[in-house]
């Protein structure tokens, strides 16, 4: 199954703003929205939004996420160390009835 | 507190079997998805196969299709990957999850000989 597409990189100074990508089709992104999950070395994934900015408990407010049309964003306000980290998104699919992942966007405060 | 546990990962020569286990808590099992993903070594996450809330609906990933078989139990709220003739590149972390929203910690399996 073909995934979704993600920038392989993103850097940013501390504190500022970084917007994360994640582009798909009509099938998956555009229909179900995408959930965006957080990775840091060695720990498993972290879910920050799922189903159009659907935060769980515990997940700062600095952490948004949106989509228009095929393209879906997380965005992130006042950069921290914290927040350096492997960021993915994900969406259902549903012509193909399954789970794509994006490739994945390091993102580097700094 | 949703919580989900995996359990069942291990060592496994190529050809093998695995049964992955996953129990849940904190939430009404029966009404959601549940779902397995995994992350092999260095790369990126992998869905692998998920079920719908009476399992009468299983969907999974065209590298395991035929071979590894999700299936739950709502009376123990549980949910289960059957692994069958493991190859080398199933070698991963594998991870239960609520749909998509809440990840368990993982269990690791090694496909090796």
């Amino acid at each position: 199954q073909a995934g979704l597409t993600q920038p392989p990189s993103v850097s940013k100074g501390l504190r500022q703003t970084a917007t994360l990508t994640c582009t798909g089709n009509s099938n998956n992104v555009g229909n179900q929205g995408a959930a965006w999950l957080r990775q840091h070395q060695g720990h498993p994934p972290k879910v920050l939004s799922y189903r159009n900015n659907n935060r769980p408990s515990g997940i700062s407010e600095r952490l948004s996420a949106s989509r228009s049309g095929n393209t879906a964003s997380l965005t992130i306000t006042g950069l921290q160390p914290e927040d350096e980290a492997d960021y993915y998104c994900s969406a259902w699919d549903t012509s193909l009835s399954a789970w794509l992942f994006g490739g994945g966007t390091k993102l580097t405060v700094l | 507190e949703v919580q989900v546990v995996e359990s069942g990962g291990g060592l496994v020569q190529p050809g093998g079997s695995l049964r992955l286990s996953c129990t849940a808590s904190g939430f009404t099992f029966s009404t959601y998805w549940m779902t397995w993903f995994r992350q092999a070594p260095g790369k990126g996450l992998e869905w692998v196969a998920n079920t719908n809330q009476d399992g009468s609906a299983k969907y999974y990933v065209d590298s395991v299709k035929g071979r590894f078989t999700i299936s739950r139990d709502n009376a123990e709220n549980s949910v289960f990957l059957q692994m069958n003739s493991l190859r080398v590149e199933d070698t991963a972390v594998y991870y239960c999850a609520r749909s998509v929203d809440y990840w368990g910690q993982g269990t690791l399996v090694t496909v090796s000989s």
